[in-house]
């Protein structure tokens, strides 16, 4: 079966750089999260999406946007990088009322390193 | 601060044994996942258990639910080694969609 597929896997940037991550749903899910998950920490919320429009908002810095485009795939651009952005990013995906309501399937996750 | 704690934080067997690791969250939920996360890899889903459930089980794993206590855990029975990860519960609160994670248990299986 289809798996929620994130790219990059691995990204090395540099302080003040700037990132895009990309996050490409599960077939017929509506609905994106972000998360992001810092060493030894766990993962938390940053912002979600369905059907395109923002539909809650985490701990997510200014420097952060994400958006949901048409075919359902979502990116998260992150500017003005910081050695504290240095983490797994993880998006996970969700059908609306699906039979399984409200189990989020996890992509693999996106590991950033800023130096 | 988190919606759900675990405990213990970390947890160091010999295969074969069980391993039981407890979360607690704080304000009512839809319901309660629990994941597991090699070292820096990614999230496995091993179970859900909604918040009319008190017991669900897959394979080795037992998952219980006590709402009134609002508290979980999760038995996993004969270990191996290959169990070795990091467990996290995650509760989705009752008007919101995302999952709030616990601060998760290291588990450790020795051979």
């Amino acid at each position: 079966a289809a798996g929620v597929i994130q790219s990059p896997r691995h990204l090395i940037k540099e302080k003040r750089e700037t990132a895009t991550l990309k996050c490409y749903p599960i077939p017929r899910h509506d609905t994106v999260y972000w998360y992001q998950q810092g060493p030894g920490q766990d993962p938390q919320f940053l912002i979600s999406f369905y059907e395109k429009m923002q539909s809650d908002k985490g701990s997510i810095p200014d420097r952060f946007s994400a958006q949901q485009f048409s075919d359902y795939h979502s990116e998260l651009n992150m500017s003005s990088l910081e050695l504290g952005d240095s983490a797994l990013y993880f998006c996970a995906s969700r059908k609306e009322g699906g039979s399984l309501w409200n189990e989020q399937y996890f992509g693999p996750g996106t590991r950033l390193t800023v130096t | 601060s988190q919606q759900g704690e675990e405990d213990p934080q970390a947890l160091s067997i010999q295969e074969g044994e069980n391993a039981t690791m407890n979360c607690s969250y704080k304000t009512s939920i839809n319901n309660l996942q629990w994941y597991r996360q090699n070292s820096g890899r990614g999230l496995v889903h091993l179970i859900l258990i909604r918040s009319n459930e008190r017991e669900k089980h897959s394979g080795r794993l037992r998952v219980t639910l006590d709402t009134s206590k609002k508290s979980s855990s999760l038995l996993i029975t004969a270990s191996r080694a290959a169990d070795t990860a990091s467990y996290f519960c995650a509760t989705d609160l009752q008007g919101a969609q995302k999952l709030v994670f616990g601060q998760g248990t290291r588990l450790t299986i020795n051979p």
